[in-house]
């Protein structure tokens, strides 16, 4: 069983618009991660948040985590073209979700 | 550094062949990882190997075998393919600092893509 699960499925924005996907897990955690992937290609690291974070920045991205509710949230700010890919959420025990597909047009 | 590589890049078997996928990282990580990826469906592991000289299973790790060939090394095998292991297969890597398999960042390779027909 996945156990992190984002939402929406997809999700399609204007260039500058902000992207929110969420991620929802079932069991506690010690951290939590976010990947990007284009498509057809690896996966890429882009955040990784502490069970005692609440929040993380990264350039244009911004983590949220609410260990109460079992949920992340990823904000991409100013979204441009090359956002476009599919992003997952993966607890510590590197169970991933099916992924946002996120498109952004130009 | 070239990361984690993978080879090869793409391959077709028939059903009842064998073949090894093989991956290497050049960072010097303790932990090693194989995963599958469906399509429309997250990456779910197969097998990893937590440091040199162990491996253990992952989520989906029937079908399959692994070995730690050294440090830098990962293989796993397929011994007898069938089409339900058609997918893609990335092999990942992680300095897991903190003595445990998991928790850390990882580095993907570019993937694998087998089709078994």
């Amino acid at each position: 069983s996945q156990q992190g699960e984002e939402d929406p499925q997809a999700l399609s924005i204007q260039e500058g618009e902000n992207a929110t996907m969420n991620c929802s897990y079932k069991t506690s955690i010690n951290n939590l991660q976010w990947y990007r992937q284009n498509s057809g290609r690896g996966l890429v690291h882009l955040i990784l948040i502490r069970s005692n974070e609440r929040e993380k920045h990264s350039g244009r991205l911004r983590v949220t985590l609410d260990t109460s509710k079992k949920s992340s949230s990823l904000l991409i700010t100013a979204s441009r073209a090359a956002d476009t890919a599919s992003y997952f959420c993966a607890t510590n025990d590197m169970r991933f979700g099916a992924g946002t597909r996120l498109t952004v047009k130009p | 550094n070239a990361g984690v590589t993978q080879t090869p890049k793409f391959q077709v078997l028939k059903t009842g062949q064998s073949m090894t996928l093989q991956c290497a990282q050049d960072m010097n990580h303790n932990s090693m990882y194989w995963y599958r990826q469906d399509p429309g469906m997250g990456l779910r592991l197969i097998y990893y190997s937590a440091s040199e000289g162990t491996t253990d299973k992952g989520e989906v790790p029937n079908g399959y075998n692994v070995s730690r060939l050294n440090k830098r090394e990962f293989s796993l095998r397929l011994e007898s393919a069938a089409p339900s292991q058609t997918s893609v297969y990335f092999c990942a890597s992680s300095e897991a600092l903190r003595g445990g398999a998991f928790g850390e960042t990882q580095y993907f390779g570019p993937g694998t893509r087998l089709l078994v027909l």
